[in-house]
């Protein structure tokens, strides 16, 4: 199975700040198809996941533009140019390129 | 508006069943594969079952793998997951998500203890 890192674990920042959370896969994420089906999830508290962004670096709809992802391959980033208060909860990369689907461990962003 | 709405919450003794629905409304339910995931208190989300759109394919992760069964009914827009022989470590809040994680449900919590 593939097994997805994160790091760093939990992420303090202030408001405005701008910050990175690493995802790294054992191994390539690329399908036989041509798309890398790596997303980035945030969990507030108390709530569902919410999808930010989908296959590496599209923004879902309705997701600020403060959130963008790159990467390829098994080293994906997720960046937050200025984070808000309303960004605050878990991350989560999960892949859906090889089944059984994985998720990373997650990386909490708290206010410093 | 997409709607994923879970139901089949409770407490269960150790060893015994249980079953979870997933009714979907707001698209067309046949033409997504949908997932089971769950996140034991405090933990992070754990994939744990998905199912082809049109039934084909279905996937478990190896804790479940077994004693948990998915299944669908497009003709009722509904999504099920059956699970046996429960252990405390499958105490969770499960929740289904559609395809590639876009829509996710509120939530069921399921408790395994004696």
């Amino acid at each position: 199975d593939v097994v997805l890192t994160q790091t760093p674990p939990t992420l303090s920042a202030t408001i405005g700040q701008s910050v990175s959370i690493s995802c790294r896969s054992s191994q390539s994420l690329l399908h036989s198809n041509g798309n890398t089906y790596l997303n980035w999830l945030l969990q507030r508290p108390g709530q569902p996941p919410q999808l930010l962004i989908y296959l590496v670096s599209r923004l879902e709809s309705g997701v600020p533009n403060r959130f963008s992802g790159s990467g390829s391959g098994t080293d994906f980033t997720l960046k937050i140019s200025g984070v808000e208060a309303e960004d605050l909860g878990v991350y989560y990369c999960v892949q859906s390129t090889h089944a059984p689907w994985t998720f990373g461990g997650g990386t909490k962003l708290e206010l410093k | 508006e997409v709607q994923l709405v879970e139901s089949g919450e409770g407490l269960v003794q150790p060893g015994s069943s249980m079953k979870l629905s997933c009714v979907a409304s707001g698209f067309t339910f046949s033409n997504y594969g949908m997932n089971w995931i769950r996140q034991a208190p405090k933990k992070g989300l754990e994939w744990i079952a998905l199912i082809y759109y049109d039934s084909s394919s279905k996937y478990y992760a190896d804790s479940v793998k077994g004693r948990f069964t998915i299944s669908r009914d497009n003709s009722k827009n509904t999504l099920y997951l059956e699970m046996n022989s429960l252990r405390s470590e499958d105490t969770a809040m499960y929740y289904c998500a559609r395809g590639y994680f876009d829509y996710w449900g509120q939530g069921v919590m399921v408790t395994v203890s004696s």
